[in-house]
């Protein structure tokens, strides 16, 4: 039972276009949620954080939107730029423990 | 402030054989996680340790499977006796009090 899904394997967008990357959950027991970057053979970098009693964190480029009620939330990049280039994960807490998303690779072209 | 370390970096070996997997969490940290990815399963939690007791070893697989912590700066992940299907990235991560999780570069491990 996948409680947090990534539906889309993979996205592709211009160089200064927007880029959103959706996510959806199922425990409501989560109070956090995270997006972690990922190049290839390295681990995971944190990258912004949402607790559930917001809808909006906002970090420079980069902006996390939470709808509770759709279980639903996503991460906007804009502008876009080559070096956004990664796998994205997206992760749910309810404790120390995070579970996440199988991931969507990105590639923003030039 | 060096991160978290792993290694080796890369194993291959031979089926059955025993494979140690090490780990230097952040200094400071008091959470340890160890997970496994693979293509099929995603990133999946194995187990985990708040100053250095295991929480929570839910998510490991089976009893080939051992994790210790025997001191703040180290952690190993055991397989005894490996398979093929162990094959996959391990990763290890940090954090200090549910802060987010620091993950190392991980270990890719082939099993013949």
């Amino acid at each position: 039972d996948q409680q947090v899904k990534q539906n889309s394997p993979s996205l592709s967008v211009q160089e200064g276009r927007i880029s959103i990357l959706n996510c959806d959950y199922t425990n409501s027991m989560f109070d956090y949620f995270l997006w972690y970057k990922k190049y290839p053979a390295e681990g995971p970098t944190f990258l912004i954080s949402i607790s559930s009693i917001k809808d909006k964190n906002e970090d420079g480029r980069f902006t996390v939107f939470l709808n509770k009620s759709a279980k639903h939330l996503s991460l906007h990049i804009v502008p876009s730029q080559p070096g956004d280039s990664a796998v994205y994960f997206c992760a749910g807490g309810g404790s120390e423990k995070l579970v996440f998303g199988k991931g969507t690779k990105l590639t923003v072209n030039p | 402030d060096a991160g978290v370390i792993q290694s080796p970096r890369h194993e291959v070996t031979e089926m059955g054989q025993e494979v140690t997997l090490r780990c230097k969490p952040i200094s400071g940290h008091d959470y340890l996680f160890w997970y496994r990815q693979t293509m099929m399963r995603g990133l999946e939690l194995l187990i985990y340790f708040n100053n250095n007791v295991p929480i929570d070893d839910s998510g490991m697989p089976e009893d080939r499977f051992s994790a210790k912590m025997p001191n703040a700066s180290f952690s190993t992940l055991k397989i005894q006796p490996s398979e093929p299907r162990d094959s996959a990235v391990y990763f290890c991560a940090s954090t200090w009090d549910r802060g987010p999780q620091h993950f190392g570069d991980g270990t890719r491990l082939s099993i013949l």
